[in-house]
């Protein structure tokens, strides 16, 4: 039973053009979703974080947007540029319980071609 | 620099024989985690530390232990119980917000393969 999914495995898109990566999740225990970002035989990068109080949160290039009624996220990528090709990954806890476990998608490989 | 340090990058090993991979941060973090990622797959949880010398099994801790006898340390050892051990490993941290009481983003080491011959 995955909780959170991520329905693409897969992403083409254009430089400059906007990337988009979906993720939905079933538990309404979760409050707290987060965007990892990961290069082939490395860790996970932290990108951008959205509590579930919001619906949107920027820094620079990276937008998350939060639906909870749908139990819906996303990440917007604009302008995206080729140094972006990796696996995204969404993830979600229920941060008021103990040790703050992540539950992670199954990744979606984002492709950007010059 | 803070972080978090995983030995060693590769790791083989032959059937029925126990390894242990390392994990160590320097970042003051209260809480640690071990994960394990399969190709095409997401990661999912083995075990987490939330303090010293305390650590609760995660989704798939079949055939793995822990120990946390300090603060910047949490090793994971795999058994020769374990069914599948061949897959890349994952150390992460994250520090406690104290005056909210919920968890920070957690950070992660840079990962351990291993490969079973």
């Amino acid at each position: 039973d995955q909780q959170v999914k991520q329905n693409s495995p897969s992403l083409s898109v254009q430089e400059g053009r906007i990337s988009i990566l979906n993720c939905d999740y079933t538990n309404s225990m979760f409050d707290y979703f987060l965007w990892y970002k990961k290069y082939p035989a490395e860790g996970p990068t932290f990108l951008i974080s959205i509590s579930s109080i919001k619906d949107k949160n920027e820094d620079g290039r990276f937008t998350v947007f939060l639906n909870k009624s749908a139990k819906h996220l996303s990440l917007h990528i604009v302008p995206s540029q080729p140094g972006d090709s990796a696996v995204y990954f969404c993830a979600a806890s229920a941060r008021w319980n103990a040790g703050n476990m992540l539950t992670f998608g199954g990744g979606t490989r984002l492709m950007v071609k010059p | 620099d803070g972080g978090i340090t995983q030995s060693p990058k590769y790791l083989f090993r032959k059937e029925g024989q126990n390894v242990t991979l390392s994990c160590e941060q320097n970042l003051n973090h209260d809480a640690m985690y071990w994960y394990r990622q399969d190709p095409g797959q997401g990661l999912r949880l083995i075990y987490y530390s939330q303090i010293v010398n305390d650590f609760q099994k995660g989704d798939i801790a079949e055939g793995y232990s822990v120990s946390r006898e300090k603060k910047e340390s949490f090793p994971l050892t795999v058994t020769s119980a374990q069914k599948n051990p061949t897959a890349f490993y994952l150390c992460a941290s994250s520090n406690r917000d104290r005056s909210r009481g919920t968890y920070n983003e957690q950070f992660f080491g840079p990962g351990t393969r291993l490969t079973v011959l």
